[in-house]
């Protein structure tokens, strides 16, 4: 099956500092990638759905200058978590969607983000 | 307001037996419903996908069912075993919007020996 593949697992970084995370679609074109957000117990929120060569498009509340998200491949998304504060602590996940079968999404492994 | 609800509190039951799982929503018209499973520190992973127009979807022990009457999903684990406990995920696509996937909190299901 198709193979998303999201570095790094885990990270842990300084208040103020910025984090990028990379997702990549291994075997598979994605023309589209969305990003999640996940608390401990609570749902996957969806920040952002990534459009190869255009911009991003951000859910209501998400701060599109403080979540910078570049699509620049058909196999690559990156979400850029800048000047980090303890508050953004969380797990990030990203998905992407197979053009050949549209409508369901694979998942990275997620991102455990960490702010001191 | 819109709202994708599953049952919270975490589902215990004995190996061997079926899990019954519940997914229920408010002020969506969804085109498809999906199940994930998700296991601790972990990305989901797709189940099963049920259409507007299907009643029930079957794969291997796994069996979903669509009721857009009562606006529910249930998704159904025969001959349970402890492999199978996680968190399960349902999650919508608006018809408004198939290319967003709206996801409900999870249930976390324990199969016990």
């Amino acid at each position: 099956g198709a193979v998303v593949s999201q570095h790094p697992s885990w990270v842990i970084c300084k208040s103020g500092t910025s984090v990028k995370i990379e997702c990549r679609s291994l075997d598979f074109q994605a023309t589209t990638m969305f990003w999640y957000r996940q608390f401990p117990k609570q749902s996957l929120m969806l920040m952002a759905t990534s459009n190869e060569g255009s911009k991003a498009t951000y859910e209501q509340g998400v701060e599109k200058d403080k979540f910078l998200i570049n699509h620049a491949s058909l196999t690559l998304s990156t979400l850029t978590v800048t000047s980090a504060h303890p508050e953004d602590s969380s797990f990030y996940i990203c998905s992407a969607r197979d053009v050949t079968t549209n409508e369901k999404l694979f998942f990275g492994s997620g991102t455990q983000l960490s702010v001191l | 307001s819109q709202k994708i609800e599953q049952n919270s509190e975490a589902l215990n039951i004995q190996e061997g037996k079926t899990a019954t799982l519940t997914c229920n929503y408010t002020n969506y018209s969804p085109a498809y419903l999906q199940w994930y499973r998700q296991d601790p520190g972990r990305g989901p992973v797709f189940l099963l996908l049920i259409r507007e127009n299907e009643k029930e979807k079957r794969k291997e022990r796994l069996k979903v069912t669509f009721d857009t009457t009562l606006k529910q999903s249930l998704f159904h684990i025969t001959a349970s075993q402890p492999a199978d406990s996680a968190t399960y995920l349902c999650a919508l696509a608006p018809s408004s919007n198939t290319g967003k996937l709206i996801f409900g909190q999870g249930t976390t299901l324990q199969v016990k020996p």
